[in-house]
């Protein structure tokens, strides 16, 4: 099966680091785009990232630049996201995805929630 | 606030049709690939255009996506009280070099 599993919801004091995890299966994950999207409480969907797992080649967008870095270990078909000091802005559900269609994110791992406080 | 601009809300009968819009730039809508995502509460979003009106497989076609310029539309057929969501614009944007989504439209099904 086609799919993406992320790692399971964090509970975190601000400060703390963290890092989460989106596993593929069912594709070549080495050869597919992956972005990492935040969606805070009652908003709208936010594009953070993305990499190419076959290289690590990685863009941020610049609202997240500097306060997440974003991984892959195409060893075991894993992306990750990782913030070093979290801050109480960081509550929020965060989702994976893979470029599969030209500009479409078609696989969705099921979402990461992040609270802190 | 998105680069992308999509109406907050829109609402239509049952077996009506509706369209959403997706405002851009030349810099993101006029040269890029526009996808347009389906987001139900509790779920994970779902693609339902690629390729500005491509359907990827099981998608039915009751959603239909068109671009004209700067400007892009989400059509949707047939309307069910299933189709309650929230839908997404996304496109890549060329001068930021970075990947935009829009800023939503709530679907209510009257």
């Amino acid at each position: 099966e086609v799919q993406l599993v992320q790692s399971g919801a964090e509970v975190k004091k601000p400060g703390e680091s963290l890092k989460i995890s989106c596993k593929a299966s069912g594709y070549s994950f080495s050869t597919y785009w992956i972005v990492w999207v935040r969606q805070m409480p009652g908003k709208g969907l936010e594009w953070m990232g993305i990499i190419y797992p076959g290289d690590s080649d990685t863009k941020y967008s610049p609202s997240f630049q500097g306060h997440v870095t974003i991984s892959a270990d195409k060893s075991i078909n894993t992306a990750y996201l990782q913030w070093s000091s979290l801050e109480a802005s960081d509550t929020a559900m965060y989702y994976c995805a893979a470029e599969r269609l030209q500009g479409g994110f078609d696989i969705w791992g099921q979402g990461t929630l992040v609270s802190v406080s | 606030q998105s680069v992308l601009t999509q109406p907050p809300s829109v609402s239509a009968a049952p077996g009506q049709k509706v369209t959403i819009s997706c405002s851009g730039s030349s810099s993101n809508i006029g040269n890029n690939y526009v996808s347009w995502y389906q987001h139900l509460p509790g779920t994970a979003p779902k693609l339902l255009i690629y390729e500005n009106n491509e359907r990827p497989s099981g998608i039915p076609d009751r959603f239909s996506g068109s671009k004209s310029g700067t400007s892009a539309t989400l059509g949707i057929t047939g309307l069910q009280t299933g189709d309650e969501a929230d839908y997404y614009c996304g496109t890549w944007d060329s001068g930021l070099s970075v990947g935009v989504f829009g800023g939503g439209t709530k679907l209510t099904v009257l």
